[in-house]
């Protein structure tokens, strides 16, 4: 079974669409992350949701559009799309809970990426 | 702010050549440390880590040992594969739920 899963895999679209990016995750942890990875490999933090609760929200265009539906999921809805917006997102997640007693695990699992391709 | 600085690359060994990649770290506190590999058209895998001063993370021959006098934690490799080739990521855990990625070194293997 894949622990963080990403659909679609390739996405390419025009400039001015609207289109969606979903992410699931099966490990049982508490907080999901999308991050945009440009074409240097330079990788930026987008937001982050623990327990379908926003947590992180950088500066990121209010075209981009977190939604949790439950602590398993994470999707990335992105109004207007623009060139710039090409790049590679990655979906990741990591169990945040109960670290100051020792446990938990601290380190994030990413999903495979999806390719956004705007033309 | 906290920020992680790691050596540009890309590298380029012969096989079994012995790899370094050098990370530093600025932050406050004690972070948790990790190094991440990136295969080409994959996501990040966690590669090894280190939670506090003077630990060793370990894993498939790769080691970093968590240095709080120097601020770093490089990553290092006696004998490198072709399959080694990838992107490696240095990262650290700046506080609940935020982590930090150095701009990535990329690593190339020659038979």
């Amino acid at each position: 079974d894949t622990a963080v899963s990403q659909t679609p895999k390739y996405l390419v679209t025009q400039m001015g669409n609207d289109k969606s990016i979903k992410c699931e995750q099966n490990l049982g942890h508490d907080t999901m992350y999308w991050y945009k990875q440009d074409s240097k490999k330079f990788l930026k933090i987008m937001f982050s949701y623990n327990n379908k609760e926003l947590i992180i929200n950088e500066t990121v265009p209010n075209r981009f559009s977190p939604k949790s539906p439950d602590k398993a999921h994470l999707n990335l809805h992105i109004n207007s799309l623009e060139l710039g917006d090409s790049a590679v997102y990655f979906c990741a997640s990591s169990h945040e809970m109960g670290l100051a007693s020792g446990l938990g695990t601290y380190e994030q699992y990413f999903g495979p990426g999806t390719r956004l391709t705007v033309t | 702010g906290d920020s992680v600085t790691q050596m540009e690359g890309p590298v380029t060994l012969s096989e079994e050549a012995f790899l370094t990649i050098n990370c530093t770290y600025t932050a406050t506190g004690y972070p948790s440390l990790f190094w991440y590999v990136q295969y080409p058209g994959e996501g990040l895998q966690l590669l090894l880590k280190a939670t506090k001063a003077d630990d060793k993370g370990s894993n498939k021959g790769f080691e970093a040992t968590y240095r709080k006098e120097t601020t770093s934690f490089h990553l290092e490799k006696g004998s490198v594969q072709v399959s080694d080739s990838a992107v490696y990521f240095c990262a650290l855990r700046s506080g609940t739920y935020k982590y930090i990625f150095g701009t990535g070194t990329r690593l190339k293997v020659l038979a």
